[in-house]
């Protein structure tokens, strides 16, 4: 398996648009995690999903964050519309059997709201 | 919720100097401790867990010991190498993460 993969890698875009990253988790993990890794706030968990199900998504900062994961092998995460403040490293993880396990992570979208 | 305190926030040591790296946490029902070394511009990786029916665990020069009457949990590097240095976090599951330890080991 390639592991979990991100996309994109990195994206730039203007305040008020809506960005959408993605994610593909590792074949055979049911559960999937969102995080954002700031400097101040360190690594947060947004939301996590089991079976494409939404679990806990506490921690999604605001109204204009949203995620779906519509099958087992793809999540997306969506901002609109997008602010300087949501500049931050986001990452997607995957582990096969819940949150006392391993978490598999992606390689991260680097997003710089201008 | 669950809280997770780290500390310290840098630790710079010179090489082949033992480090160490503390945890607290809050909730005593947590029963899975995870600790993730991620080097700059890396995802987090996984060096070594321990789970909460265990005191301590070892791989190579690496350790990890649990107290779970206190609620915290120790990081433990012996004989420092330049390649160690990177960004380590501890976690109580995969939910909630300390904010990290920034380690310098200096040739």
């Amino acid at each position: 398996d390639a592991g979990v993969i991100q996309s994109p890698r990195h994206e730039v875009t203007e305040m008020g648009q809506e960005v959408t990253l993605r994610c593909k988790p590792i074949s055979g993990h049911d559960y999937l995690f969102w995080y954002r890794q700031t400097m101040m706030r360190g690594l947060e968990l947004l939301i996590y999903f089991n079976n494409n199900v939404p679990i806990d998504d506490s921690g999604m900062p605001e109204d204009r964050f949203s995620a779906k994961m519509p099958n087992a092998s793809f999540s997306t995460l969506k901002i609109q519309p997008s602010e300087p403040r949501d500049s931050a490293v986001y990452f997607c993880a995957s582990t096969p059997t819940g949150t006392s396990a391993e978490a598999f992570f992606g390689q991260g979208t680097r997003l710089t709201v201008v | 919720g669950e809280n997770v305190e780290q500390h310290p926030s840098t630790l710079s040591v010179q090489e082949g100097d033992s480090a160490v790296i503390k945890c607290t946490y809050s909730d005593s029902a947590s029963n899975y401790f995870p600790w993730y070394k991620q080097e700059l511009g890396k995802r987090p990786q996984l060096i070594i867990d321990i789970r909460s029916n265990v005191g301590e665990k070892k791989d190579q020069r690496i350790a990890v010991t649990l107290n779970k009457t206190a609620k915290h949990f120790s990081l433990h590097i012996t004989e420092t190498q330049p390649e160690d240095s990177a960004v380590y976090f501890c976690a109580a599951s995969t939910l909630t993460f300390g904010k990290g330890t920034m380690l310098l080991v200096s040739p």
